[in-house]
């Protein structure tokens, strides 16, 4: 079965300190990434996709990650957190079976970033 | 202003009622979902549905049924058979199933008392 799994279940960093959230998924087929961020009292919303094309990717909130196959990976980072980054991020992948996709994600676990200003 | 609606908030049940949980999109998409959030475990999906009239269970579907008579409606039942209710839902859209960005709505948190 396909599984997303994040290493890190709870980081906790002073601002400006750089982050790196790691995120593997088990799947040799094609795939669609993404993360998400849930911020205190929020919708979960979308951080960034990868779908195909460039393997850096870039957004919102300079927030960026790379898709390296080879290691099934799809990390997160960004050079210099804020005390408004603290949250609770996901990395989802979409596995596309054969000609279809029904669009599911499987999601990892989460990690709680708590950022201290 | 477009996006996911999802009511109530906050629901207490009692033990062995059945619950229906709302979840309502005016984005015009096609696909819908149901997750299932618990501390430490993720999302993990109940149901989906790619379109209208139709609908396929996800990796926890048991004690859960849902329909999707309309496309801007996902209503999800909580029976008396789901063993370990208590749980915050969450409902997502997406344009179609092959797009697969999902939008999510607020969440409702079911506590069974």
């Amino acid at each position: 079965a396909q599984s997303v799994s994040q290493h890190n279940h709870h980081v906790i960093l002073s601002e400006a300190a750089s982050l790196e959230l790691g995120c593997n998924y088990s799947y040799g087929g094609t795939v669609n990434l993404f993360w998400y961020v849930q911020y205190p009292g929020q919708h979960l919303q979308l951080l960034l996709k990868y779908f195909s094309g460039d393997p850096l990717v870039k957004g919102i909130k300079g927030f960026e990650a790379e898709f390296i196959k080879s290691k099934f990976s799809f990390n997160l980072r960004k050079p210099s957190v804020q005390w408004s980054d603290t949250a609770e991020y996901f990395c989802a992948v979409n596995a596309r079976e054969g000609s279809s996709n029904t669009g599911k994600l499987i999601f990892g676990q989460g990690t709680t970033l708590q950022v201290k200003p | 202003d477009g996006g996911i609606t999802q009511s109530p908030k906050y629901l207490f049940r009692k033990e062995g009622q059945n619950v229906t949980l709302s979840c309502e999109q005016n984005l015009n998409h096609d696909a819908m979902y149901w997750y299932r959030q618990d501390p430490g475990q993720g999302l993990r999906l109940i149901y989906y549905s790619q379109i209208v009239n139709d609908f396929q269970k996800g990796d926890i579907a048991e004690g859960y049924s849902v329909s999707r008579e309309k496309k801007e409606s996902f209503p999800l039942t909580v029976t008396s058979a789901q063993k370990n209710p208590t749980a915050f839902y969450l409902c997502a859209s997406s344009i179609s199933p092959s797009y697969n960005e999902q939008f999510f709505g607020p969440g409702t948190r079911l506590t069974v008392l």
